[in-house]
C-alpha cells in the first residue's frame, strides 16, 4: 500500500481556515486519495476523496498538486466541532480497502 | 444518510472468556464489510475483510482462530474475540460499503465498541 506522510499534529483557532497537508511521494496514477476524520471515542468519517482534480464538498476542499505527489485537506472555516483526527489515505482503484496511517490531530482554540 | 451500529459499545469480560461483538447496517445492504482495531492514541489498523456469505479475509499478523468474523447478512456482521487476554482490550471498529449505486468511494463506520479484558 502506497505511504501518506502527515504532520502529527495541529492547531488552529475558531473561525479560521485550515490547511491540511499530506504527502504521497510513492502514489501511482490509478490510487485515489480519501480523507476521513475521526472524533474523539468514535469511528472515523468520511470528509472528502479525489484523483485528480480538486474537490469541493459541504464539509472541505480537496487541493491535489499538478504531479498528485501531495494534497492538502482545506476546512475554510474551522468550528471546535471540527477538532479530530484527520487521515490522509490512498485507495488502489477498484480496491475496497482503506489502510489508515498516523493521521494529523487537529485542535481548535476557540 | 448511512447508518452503521454496533452492539454492544463497551465491555468487560473475564480473561478467557470470548466476547462477539455485532456490526449491523441499518438502511442500506453491504456485502462487504470490514474490523479494525485501535489501541489508545493509536491509529486503526485493518483486522479483516468481511465478506457476506464467504470466509472473512484476515491481514497479516492477525489470527484468524482469534478472531472469528461471520458475514451472515448483507446487514450483519459480527467478530468473536476467542479466549480474550488482557492485551485484547482495544477499539474495534467495524465499516461498512453499501451495495447500491456499486461505489467504493466511502465506507461508513460504526461507533466501535471499547472491549477492556481483566
Amino acid at each position: 500500500d502506497a505511504k501518506t506522510t502527515q504532520p502529527n499534529s495541529m492547531e488552529s483557532n475558531e473561525e479560521e481556515p485550515v490547511h491540511l497537508p499530506c504527502n504521497h511521494s510513492t502514489i501511482s496514477g490509478t490510487d485515489y486519495i480519501h480523507w476521513y476524520r475521526q472524533l474523539p471515542s468514535q469511528g472515523p468519517e468520511y470528509v472528502i476523496h479525489g484523483l485528480t482534480s480538486n474537490v469541493n464538498n459541504r464539509m472541505a476542499s480537496l487541493a491535489i498538486a499538478e504531479d498528485r505527489k501531495s494534497s492538502t485537506l482545506i476546512l475554510h472555516r474551522a468550528t471546535l466541532r471540527d477538532a479530530a483526527v484527520y487521515y490522509c489515505i490512498l485507495r488502489v482503484q477498484g480496491a475496497q480497502k482503506l489502510v489508515f496511517g498516523q493521521g494529523t490531530r487537529l485542535t481548535i482554540n476557540p | 444518510g448511512a447508518v452503521v451500529s454496533q452492539h454492544p459499545s463497551r465491555v468487560i469480560c473475564k480473561s478467557g472468556t470470548s466476547v462477539k461483538i455485532e456490526c449491523r447496517s441499518l438502511d442500506f445492504q453491504a456485502t462487504t464489510m470490514f474490523w479494525y482495531r485501535q489501541f489508545p492514541k493509536k491509529s486503526l489498523m485493518l483486522m479483516a475483510t468481511s465478506n457476506e456469505g464467504s470466509k472473512a479475509t484476515y491481514e497479516q499478523g492477525v489470527e484468524k482462530d482469534k478472531f472469528l468474523i461471520n458475514h451472515a447478512s448483507l446487514t450483519l456482521s459480527t467478530l468473536t474475540v476467542t479466549s480474550a487476554h488482557p492485551e485484547d482490550s482495544s477499539f474495534y471498529i467495524c465499516s461498512a460499503i453499501p451495495i447500491a449505486g456499486g461505489s467504493y468511494n466511502e465506507q461508513f463506520f460504526g461507533p466501535g465498541t471499547r472491549l477492556t479484558v481483566l
